[in-house]
């Protein structure tokens, strides 16, 4: 089982998000996603491998973590980076398991 | 680039059994694990389902393990979802995404996701 916090994160243009994911068992092999999905969009692919950022994602965005502990850190928000944050967890292919999300709001 | 669009879904009644479709187009499906995601809406993710490239490796959540199955066939390009025994509770959106990786034999992260297919079940 995946635990993201906190659910909501209300925070202003420019400040750093720090979201977290947490889980029930070791996740071998860091093999934990990042995902970000807007409004009325499908998700998108931010991170791999706990910490890889997927093509064409930013260098404000990153991640590290390892064994139960993740964390995705946005250090300057964009009006783009409102929205909601998923992890996923492949290690236990072939059965996957997402976390339940953040929302990262304007406050 | 990567097309993946999902169809078949629609309004149903509780019991009945729809079968969703993912064609896909733009790399080498054949080569390619997929999945089925889906997300009621409002709120979060849900991983219901997988499949290796050659059908040997399958896996599906907790949830839908014995109601929902997976399958493809590579000569079309097509992934397919079979839902039986619909619930209120599976009314949602349902997304194909397609796994990173060319010939793995066990399932990883998703690089790609269709635009989703809503299901609705009610009486």
């Amino acid at each position: 089982v995946l635990t993201q916090s906190p659910g909501t994160l209300s925070l202003s243009p420019g400040e750093r998000a720090t979201l977290s994911c947490r889980a029930s068992q070791t996740i071998t092999d860091n093999y934990l996603a990042w995902y970000q999905q807007r409004p009325g969009q499908s998700p998108r692919l931010l991170i791999h491998g706990a910490s890889t950022r997927a093509t064409g994602i930013p260098d404000r965005i990153s991640a590290r973590g390892s064994g139960t502990d993740f964390t995705l850190t946005i250090s300057r928000l964009e009006p783009d980076d409102f929205a909601v944050y998923y992890c996923l967890q492949y290690a236990t292919s072939p059965q996957l398991s997402f976390g339940g999300g953040t929302k990262v709001e304007i406050k | 680039e990567v097309r993946l669009v999902e169809s078949g879904g629609g309004l149903v009644r509780p019991g009945w059994s729809l079968r969703l479709s993912c064609e896909a187009s733009g790399f080498n499906f054949n080569k390619h694990a997929l999945h089925w995601v889906r997300q009621v809406p409002g709120q979060g993710l849900e991983w219901l389902a997988g499949i290796s490239w050659n059908s040997a490796r399958i896996g599906y959540a907790d949830s839908v393990r014995g109601r929902f199955v997976i399958s493809r066939d590579n000569a079309k390009a097509s992934l397919y979802l079979q839902m039986h025994s619909l619930r209120p509770d599976d009314t949602a959106f349902y997304y194909c995404a397609k796994d990173v990786f060319n010939g793995a034999i066990r399932l990883f992260w998703f690089d790609s996701w269709g635009p989703g297919t809503l299901v609705a079940v009610s009486s």
